[in-house]
């Protein structure tokens, strides 16, 4: 079954440092997202993106971070200059549509990030 | 705007039995769409079931069914028959009729199965 990878699953960086997470969606898909859980805490979203541009995005995505299909598979996330508050778990997500009824959101299983 | 409100921190069921979680939802759209992911100890999230504010009746996938009761604004998830296997956190979350896929979610329930 396709399924959405993500790599590393785990990063570790100093504070200030450039991060890039990677998300490889399933292969018809169209709409692609992130989102990130500060641990125990709940989901949220960060931004969507479609047709090489992003559609909406939240005020936790401010221009510390940025979103790229750099190719036909790959959706990067980019941290400029990390905070220790950036520590969470980033997921990925896709879907083949955004009509309300078929806008199923297949997560990836998600990048640990640490900042130091 | 979105907001779930999900007012059960931990749940505790037999196995076999059934539990329901609550999730209140609050919006401004005149259509929207209700979900629920679990999330096990993994970390991945899995998408359970769907919900549309349009929908007469109440969705249901295998031992899932949703509980919609849209003057109430609720959107409960009652997990029949649990297993050792459903113990996870649940969370449940809705995306407005014009977002681009934006989801927002609640704060989640950890559901425990004893056997």
């Amino acid at each position: 079954e396709p399924e959405v990878t993500q790599t590393p699953s785990h990063q570790v960086t100093q504070m200030g440092q450039e991060v890039i997470l990677r998300c490889v969606p399933i292969s018809n898909h169209l709409y692609f997202y992130w989102y990130r859980q500060i641990l125990g805490q709940k989901v949220e979203f960060l931004v969507s993106f479609y047709n090489n541009e992003i559609s909406e995005k939240s005020e936790i995505f401010d221009d510390q971070f940025s979103v790229e299909r750099p190719d036909g598979s790959n959706f990067t996330l980019k941290i400029r200059s990390t905070k220790l508050e950036d520590s969470a778990m980033y997921f990925c997500a896709s879907s083949e549509a955004l009509g309300l009824a078929d806008n199923e959101q297949f997560f990836g299983p998600g990048t640990r990030l640490t900042v130091l | 705007a979105q907001k779930i409100t999900q007012t059960q921190p931990g749940m505790f069921v037999q196995e076999k039995e059934a539990v329901t979680l609550d999730c209140t939802y609050d919006t401004s759209d005149p259509s929207y769409g209700l979900f629920w992911y679990k999330q096990p100890s993994s970390g991945e999230m899995i998408f359970l079931i769907y919900q549309g504010s349009y929908d007469q009746q109440n969705a249901t996938e295998g031992r899932y069914s949703l509980n919609f009761q849209k003057a109430r604004k609720s959107a409960n998830l009652v997990i029949s028959a649990s297993q050792l296997g459903d113990s996870a956190m649940y969370f449940c979350a809705s995306r407005g009729g014009t977002s681009y896929g934006k989801l927002t979610f609640g704060q989640g329930t950890i559901l425990t199965v004893h056997p």
